[in-house]
């Protein structure tokens, strides 16, 4: 899987949007973005996936450059319950189950939403 | 979401003594699952992929005969730490998937081992 860099941390004003970058230069053309958060002292809360398209739901946005070599995760009103770990991870999607589908967590970023 | 079920959430143990560790996909059948530890201010760290009716695999460097993993059925993995020691000491999560693409893991609350 490819590697993913992050900054190590990151402040956000509350109520501000909160852009993290992630760059992946090395993605292939089967791997996609994943995002997760790790919220202190918990397990790891899934945020959104996207391959080549900009992707929405109800927790943020992902915006994937045109080459694919890195992508942007975007809180549009950060609050203080979003101060977590934010990790980037590219994999690919693969029915075969297993190992194949493992998550490799790197150090992400360290966001900290500011009253 | 679909749910991931931890037990327990937190254990103390004496040093020498094995500890087991539960892990549940309340809602959903899972043939995979992941356990991960993670040391204070460190990342996850993938140990291995526990397999539904077929032998764990073990990440490179994790022992497979101290931390055993049992996945019996299709909601229940267990992971055993045997003869545990103070290094042992740590955060341990598991995650499993309602689908079999993995797009979106679901990650138990996690147990916090202390070895004393």
């Amino acid at each position: 899987d490819a590697k993913t860099t992050q900054p190590p941390s990151m402040d956000c004003a509350e109520g501000r949007a909160a852009n993290l970058p992630c760059n992946h230069s090395t993605i292939s053309g089967n791997e996609y973005v994943y995002w997760y958060r790790q919220i202190h002292s918990q397990g790891p809360q899934y945020i959104i996936h996207g391959l080549k398209n900009n992707e929405t739901n109800e927790m943020a946005s992902l915006i994937i450059t045109e080459d694919r070599k890195s992508s942007t995760l975007i809180l549009p009103h950060a609050t203080l319950r979003d101060t977590a770990v934010y990790y980037c991870i590219v994999r690919v999607a693969t029915p075969e189950g297993g190992a194949t589908n493992k998550l490799i967590f790197g150090t992400g970023t360290l966001l900290a939403v500011q009253p | 979401g679909a749910v991931v079920s931890q037990h327990p959430s937190r254990v103390i143990c004496k040093s020498g003594t094995s500890v087991k560790i539960e892990c549940r996909s309340l809602d959903f059948q899972a043939t995979t699952m992941f356990w991960y530890r993670q040391f204070p201010k460190q990342s996850l760290m993938l140990m291995a992929t526990s397999n539904e009716g077929s032998k764990a695999t073990y990440e490179q460097g994790v022992e497979k005969d101290k931390f055993l993993i049992n996945h019996a059925s299709l909601t229940l993995s267990t992971l055993t730490v045997t003869s545990a020691h103070p290094e042992d000491s740590s955060f341990y999560i598991c995650s499993a998937s309602p689908n079999p693409f993995f797009t979106e893991a679901f990650f138990g609350q996690g147990t916090r081992l202390t070895v004393v």
